[in-house]
């Protein structure tokens, strides 16, 4: 079956840095990758849509140069939170289409962000 | 625009209790699917099922049943002899163009 993968599983930074999160379809090449955000005991939000080879498609709300995303291959999505504060801990999550299902997408375990 | 609605916050039971998740959802698309998935501690979220909006029939599959009401935009999730390792969030999910909407989500905790 198709997998996801995500490195780190769980990271902790300091306040004013950056951190990249991996996303990587192991199996499939993956056309379009999301990027969820969920904090604790809420639901999961689309943060934003990458295509391969373009730039992201952000949702309303979600600052594009605080969230940095790079789809430079069909099986690698990047996020970088750049100049991480305590708010931005949470467990972000990504997920990958491969382009052959328009409804299916394959689930990321998540990365789970602590900001000190 | 989409929306899901789960409006069971939270549930508890006993274990081999049967227990129903509601899911109601909203779409103007005439071709949609419905996810339902399960999120235990560890946060992974785990597949248990998609159905076509085209096939309103039930499905069963071991101690997980669902029902499907397009009537009613119901996509309603049942757990029979509920078990201790049943305890998750589960989400119900309608994507569109691969992207979804969740619910809420239902916190079930199921005690020994």
């Amino acid at each position: 079956g198709a997998v996801v993968s995500q490195h780190p599983s769980r990271v902790i930074c300091k306040s004013g840095t950056s951190v990249k999160i991996e996303c990587r379809s192991l199996d499939f090449q993956a056309t379009t990758m999301f990027w969820y955000r969920q904090f604790p005991k809420q639901s999961l939000m689309l943060m934003a849509t990458s295509n391969e080879g373009s730039k992201a498609t952000y949702e309303q709300g979600v600052e594009k140069d605080k969230f940095l995303i790079n789809h430079a291959s069909l099986t690698l999505s990047t996020l970088t939170v750049t100049s991480a504060h305590p708010e931005d801990s949470s467990f972000y999550i990504c997920s990958a289409r491969d382009g052959g299902d328009y409804y299916e997408q394959y689930f990321g375990p998540g990365t789970r962000l602590t900001v000190t | 625009a989409q929306k899901v609605t789960q409006a069971q916050t939270e549930i508890s039971v006993v274990e081999k209790e049967d227990v129903t998740l509601d899911c109601v959802y909203e779409t103007r698309d005439t071709t949609y699917y419905l996810f339902w998935y399960k999120q235990p501690p560890s946060g992974e979220l785990v597949f248990l099922i998609r159905r076509n909006s085209f096939d309103e029939q039930n499905e069963i599959s071991g101690r997980y049943s669902w029902n499907f009401q397009k009537s009613t935009s119901s996509f309603n999730f049942t757990i029979t002899a509920s078990q201790v390792v049943d305890s998750a969030v589960y989400f119900c999910a309608l994507p569109n163009a691969g992207k979804s909407t969740f619910g809420d989500g239902t916190t079930l905790t199921v005690k020994p």
